[in-house]
């Protein structure tokens, strides 16, 4: 049974660029959260997706913004990435009214 | 406002020592109150949960946690550390996806 896989694990960007992550939910679950960790901080949240559609959102710009496949799989997109981006994000699926979330190995994320 | 507040950003215990991070939180309703665990270099894991059921919650690896509603707090204990322990962890408020800034365990041999 896999758990939670994202990709790539590393990424180097420059200010200015667009980046995408990728995140495959664990297997029947179909809820996708994302969350920015910067150095020495505790994660934050960005957004969650079910059912296709961003359902709660943190407080984060809109130049994050995301997307849920059929399958379940999710995307993060970045814009204009800006040094402060720079962060481990990690990706955690659940089912909807279960609490618990399972956490992927997360993308480390460099702005240059 | 921060809904959790870990009091403590690092702790050090000894081998074989009982181990205590601290957790406060504040809300209006019964929050729903998980401990994570961050080895480094791997994916947070879930060691115990809270949602208004028992409020002594055992988790894996021998931890274990208490609501306490009358002190707002939600403390993670184990009687004895084990060098694998050495890790971050973070209370976490999860009816509102807010993680606390994390306690860093350091475990002497």
């Amino acid at each position: 049974d896999a758990g939670v896989t994202q990709s790539p694990t590393h990424l180097i960007k420059t200010r200015g660029q667009q980046v995408t992550l990728r995140c495959s939910p664990k297997s029947g679950h179909d809820t996708v959260s994302w969350y920015q960790q910067a150095l020495g901080q505790g994660p934050q949240f960005i957004f969650q997706y079910y059912e296709e559609e961003e359902r709660q959102r943190g407080n984060f710009p809109d130049r994050f913004s995301g997307h849920q496949f059929p399958n379940y799989s999710s995307e993060l997109n970045v814009n204009a990435l800006l040094l402060g981006d720079s962060a481990l994000y990690l990706c955690a699926s659940s089912n909807p009214g279960i609490y618990e979330q399972y956490f992927g190995p997360g993308t480390r994320l460099t702005v240059t | 406002a921060q809904s959790v507040t870990q009091l403590d950003s690092h702790v050090s215990v000894s081998e074989g020592t009982p181990v205590l991070l601290r957790c406060n939180y504040s809300s209006s309703y019964s929050p729903s109150l998980f401990w994570y665990v961050q080895h480094p270099n791997k994916g947070l894991q879930l060691l115990l949960k809270y949602t208004s059921a028992a409020t002594l919650v055992k988790g894996i690896n021998g931890f274990e946690a208490e609501f306490k509603k009358s002190e707002t707090s939600f403390h993670l204990t184990k009687p004895s550390a084990h060098m694998s322990d050495a890790a971050e962890y973070f209370c976490v408020d999860i009816n509102k996806y807010i993680f606390g800034t994390g306690t860093r365990l350091k475990v002497l041999a």
